[in-house]
């Protein structure tokens, strides 16, 4: 079955790290997104790519980094520029009016 | 500016009540609408969206959703509430537009309890 993989479900980062997490998606969508979602905040876009090779800062992009090498793969890096990296993110992908399809998410936790 | 409202933030209701759940929307073009369901811990998970049509849309798990134009909303409903339903629930407005202009826009999100 078609869907999107996110992983690890869990993730712990040191003070300084940069972690990378996984998203990939088998539905041939060509778009993908990235969100961060904190509680009571809803869903705040970090990043989105609408074509291959290509990708646009959302609202919150100070301290993440994406790439977009192959349309199946979105992975979004959390640097160390990011002062308050925990969150619960989300990655989904699209075609074009159809709406999104998400997947299950990655809790990244600073320890 | 484009944007979407769910005014209420938590929202309880009985098992077996009838539930709604109220979004409205500023949107400059004719909009497509989706309602979205999280567990805790867990994706989204799409419930129904309207496209054009009938403007009365049907989902999954009971749902069902009605569109309307003058009021600029899209309001979530079902009829008898279950206590697997308690989720958060997320309304969404976006078009078919290439590049950014297609983006959802997602609102805050309206949290749903159901007391025993």
């Amino acid at each position: 079955d078609g869907g999107i993989t996110q992983s690890p479900k869990y993730l712990f980062r040191k003070e300084g790290q940069n972690v990378t997490l996984s998203c990939e998606q088998n539905l041939n969508h060509d778009a993908m997104y990235w969100y961060r979602q904190d509680p009571g905040q809803g869903l705040r876009l970090i990043y989105y790519s609408q074509i291959v090779n290509d990708f646009q800062k959302g609202d919150i992009a100070e301290g993440y980094s994406v790439s977009r090498e192959k349309k199946e793969s979105f992975p979004l890096t959390v640097t160390s520029a990011q002062k308050n990296p925990t969150a619960f993110y989300l990655c989904a992908s699209s075609q074009q009016g159809f709406g999104y399809t998400f997947g299950s998410g990655t809790r990244l936790t600073v320890v | 500016a484009q944007s979407v409202t769910q005014p209420d933030i938590h929202i309880t209701v009985s098992e077996g009540a009838s539930l709604e759940l109220r979004c409205n929307y500023s949107y400059g073009a004719t909009p497509y609408l989706f309602w979205y369901v999280q567990s805790p811990g867990q994706g989204l998970q799409l419930l129904l969206k309207y496209f054009s049509g009938d403007t009365l849309v049907q989902g999954i798990k009971g749902f069902e959703a009605e569109f309307k134009r003058s009021q600029s909303s899209f309001n979530l409903r079902k009829p008898s509430v279950h206590w697997s339903d308690a989720a958060e629930y997320f309304c969404a407005v976006g078009a078919r537009y290439g590049g950014s202009q297609g983006n959802l826009i997602f609102g805050k999100g309206t949290k749903l309890s159901v007391k025993p």
